[in-house]
């Protein structure tokens, strides 16, 4: 079965910290990958996306990932948090009309 | 407009009872899903339909039951509610099939059984 890990369940980070979550995915074939957020008390948005081309994406709020195919990985990186940013982070693979989804990582960013 | 609109937001209600949660979106995709999201915020996928026909069952108790009655609605019913049941469900969709695209989320339906 597919799955998709993040590694990282709960980081704390003071405003201005640099941000790195990690994900990995175990699945051969040709895979859609996504970062979504959650705000506290509202829906999942999407941040980020990778079909296919340039492995360095950049999405809304300052937020960039990383596709590395050798290592079946999209890591979320951002130079600088601000306390907004405080939410919960999900990362997902898409194959056909499936979508699995991480465990999601919390992130607090204390101001 | 909202693109994935979920009713109603907040439901309480009684263990045994029966509710049902709707979902519509205006988007003109063809494939809509049913999410469970526990309060440890894992998210689980429980129904997906592509143009009205179910295409993905994941282990869900038969008390749970989707209906699409069109490709734009996809609908969750409820029988003999438990406390287990008591968490936030979202509806989502996308394009379908191989141009499948991203998944656009619902506001969520909070469910709590007393």
């Amino acid at each position: 079965a597919q799955s998709v890990s993040q590694h990282n369940h709960h980081v704390i980070l003071s405003e201005a910290a640099s941000l790195e979550l990690g994900c990995n995915y175990s699945y051969g074939g040709t895979v859609n990958l996504f970062w979504y957020v959650q705000y506290p008390g509202q829906h999942l948005q999407l941040l980020l996306k990778y079909f296919s081309g340039d492995p360095l994406v950049k999405g809304i709020k300052g937020f960039e990932a990383e596709f590395i195919k050798s290592k079946f990985s999209f890591n979320l990186r951002k130079p600088s948090v601000q306390w907004s940013d405080t939410a919960e982070y999900f990362c997902a693979v898409n194959t056909g009309n499936q979508f699995y989804f991480g465990t999601g990582t919390s992130l607090t960013v204390i101001p | 407009d909202t693109a994935v609109s979920q009713t109603p937001k907040y439901l309480v209600t009684q263990m045994g009872n029966d509710k049902s949660i709707k979902c519509e979106q205006n988007l003109g995709h063809d494939t809509m899903y049913w999410y469970k999201q526990d309060s440890k915020k894992f998210l689980k996928i429980m129904f997906s339909y592509n143009n009205k026909e179910l295409i993905i069952n994941e282990t869900v108790p038969n008390r749970f039951s989707p209906k699409s009655p069109d490709k734009a609605h996809l609908n969750l019913h409820i029988n003999s509610l438990e406390l287990g049941d008591s968490a936030v469900y979202f509806c989502a969709s996308a394009l379908g099939g191989a141009r499948t695209g991203e998944l656009f989320f619902g506001e969520g339906s909070r469910l709590t059984v007393l």
